[in-house]
């Protein structure tokens, strides 16, 4: 049973130009987070999605930053226009029921974003 | 506002030593989920335990074990007879019941550096 995937595992890009991040949840979840690692940091949430709804955006940067889980594929974060403070790692996590109950995130690798 | 506090942020112990890493969480829930996550070298998280806050009673794991203490809001983490390949970042993390449900509160983090 693989486990969450993302891709690419490191990303290089120029300031002002867009990155995309996906995320393949771990078979039979339906849940998926993001969450950001600045360097010696702690995660912090960005934005929580079901299949074609997103659920809860409270993390998100208000400017730039847009996430999607569509009906087929992976999830998708988005950021347009990056600047070096964007340079993180991000993770996705996967989970089977959602809010409540014994639920538990299960996180992929994580992208490593680097902006020059 | 849920938080979570790792106030040690570096440790360092020779291999076989014990080693406790300290946990201490905010929160208005009645109910709520605790949780530990190592991040080795390599960069991915790795889920430990979770534990529900209507269950004290403490776990062990083979060298690891877990003392969860309401009255202190804190949820300890212990490794006995440290080895080399323990050596990551652990993090605690808190995820409520009511109040933003689905998101994992981070703790910053604690290294542990187990040197031969």
């Amino acid at each position: 049973n693989a486990g969450v995937m993302q891709n690419p595992r490191h990303l290089v890009r120029r300031r002002g130009q867009e990155a995309r991040l996906r995320c393949s949840p771990m078979k039979g979840h339906s849940h998926v987070y993001w969450y950001r690692q600045l360097p010696e940091e702690g995660l912090k949430f960005m934005v929580y999605l079901q299949k074609e709804n997103i659920i809860d955006e409270s993390g998100m940067p208000k400017e730039r930053f847009s996430a999607e889980f569509p009906k087929e594929g992976p999830s998708i974060l988005r950021i347009q226009q990056v600047v070096r403070g964007d340079s993180a790692a991000y993770f996705c996590a996967s989970s089977p029921f959602g809010a409540g109950g014994t639920d538990t995130q299960y996180f992929g690798p994580g992208t490593r974003l680097t902006v020059l | 506002a849920q938080k979570v506090t790792q106030a040690q942020t570096e440790i360092s112990v020779v291999e076989k030593e014990d080693v406790t890493l300290d946990c201490v969480y905010e929160t208005r829930d009645t109910t709520y989920y605790l949780f530990w996550y190592k991040q080795p070298p390599s960069g991915e998280l790795v889920f430990l335990i979770r534990r529900n806050s209507f269950d004290e009673q403490n776990e062990i794991s083979g060298r690891y074990s877990w003392n969860f203490q309401k009255s202190t809001s804190s949820f300890n983490f212990t490794i006995t007879a440290s080895q080399v390949v323990d050596s990551a970042v652990y993090f605690c993390a808190l995820r409520g019941e009511i109040q933003g449900a689905q998101k994992l509160v981070f703790g910053q983090g604690t290294r542990l550096t187990i040197n031969p």
